[in-house]
C-alpha cells in the first residue's frame, strides 16, 4: 500500500513534442505529491509538486494533473527541449512523513 | 543556497570492508536520509533521521547502519561490504515538512 508506479521506464520525445509520465499510488493518506528531475552526475531536485486539493498545478511548459479518485498523477512537459533529458521521478509522502519514489523515468528529447 | 556535500563521488571497494560514506548539509536542517539508486527501481530509502543521535530504519535497512553525532552529518556504513550493495547512494536533508535537497551521490562499487 506504501508503493508508487511510475510509467513509462524511458520515454523518447521530439523536440517541441509534450512529454507525459505516470504515477499511481494506493495510499489514500498520501497528501503530497512532488516531481524531481535528475540530471547525469547530479543529485534529483524538486521540480513541481501538487497537494490534493487541486486537480492541476502549472509551472512553465511544467504541469502537474492530479485525478484523487483515481489515485493517479502525472507530469506533462509542454515543448520539451533537449535540455529537460533527464531522469523525471514523482514521489508521495503523508503529513510529511518519509516520501516514497516511484520507479524513475529517462526522458530522451531528440532534435 | 542549500548545499548537501556527499564526500566521495565515487568509491571501490572489496568484499568485507567496512565502508563510511559520508554526508554533510550546511543550512541546519532537521532532517536527514540515505537512499539507494539502482535502475528500474528508482530511490529507495535507506535509514533517515530526525535528530541528532536519532535514527530510524527505512525501507532496506538491511546490511547498513547509521550515525549521527552532529547536526550537520550523517554517516552511511556499510559493516561488511557485499557486491549486491554496489549502487549509487544519495544522501538527502530537509526542514521538517519541507523540500528534499540532495547531494550529487556517491557511486559504489564493490568488487
Amino acid at each position: 500500500q506504501q508503493q508508487v508506479k511510475q510509467s513509462p521506464q524511458s520515454l523518447i520525445v521530439q523536440k517541441g513534442g509534450i512529454s507525459i509520465i505516470n504515477c499511481a499510488y494506493e495510499n489514500t493518506a498520501f497528501d503530497y505529491f512532488p516531481w524531481y528531475q535528475q540530471f547525469p552526475g547530479k543529485g534529483p531536485a524538486l521540480l513541481i509538486a501538487i497537494r490534493p486539493d487541486v486537480s492541476e498545478k502549472k509551472e512553465g511548459r511544467f504541469t502537474i494533473s492530479f485525478n484523487k479518485s483515481a489515485k493517479q498523477f502525472s507530469l506533462h512537459i509542454m515543448d520539451s527541449q533537449p535540455g529537460d533529458s533527464a531522469t523525471y521521478f514523482c514521489a508521495a509522502s503523508n503529513q510529511g512523513g518519509k516520501l516514497i519514489f516511484g520507479q524513475g523515468t529517462e526522458l530522451s528529447v531528440k532534435p | 543556497d542549500v548545499k548537501v556535500t556527499q564526500s566521495s563521488r565515487y568509491l571501490v571497494k572489496r568484499t568485507g570492508e567496512k565502508v563510511f560514506l559520508e554526508c554533510v548539509q550546511d543550512m541546519d536542517h532537521e532532517n536527514m536520509f540515505w537512499y539507494r539508486q539502482d535502475p528500474g527501481l528508482g530511490l529507495r530509502l535507506i535509514y533517515f533521521s530526525y535528530d541528532v543521535k536519532m535514527k530510524e530504519k527505512g525501507d532496506i535497512p538491511e546490511g547498513y547502519s547509521v550515525s549521527r553525532e552532529k547536526k550537520e552529518r550523517f554517516s552511511l556504513i556499510l559493516e561488511s561490504a557485499s557486491t549486491n550493495q554496489t549502487s549509487m547512494y544519495l544522501c538527502a536533508s530537509s526542514k521538517t515538512g519541507d523540500i528534499q535537497y540532495f547531494g550529487a551521490g556517491t557511486r559504489l562499487s564493490v568488487l
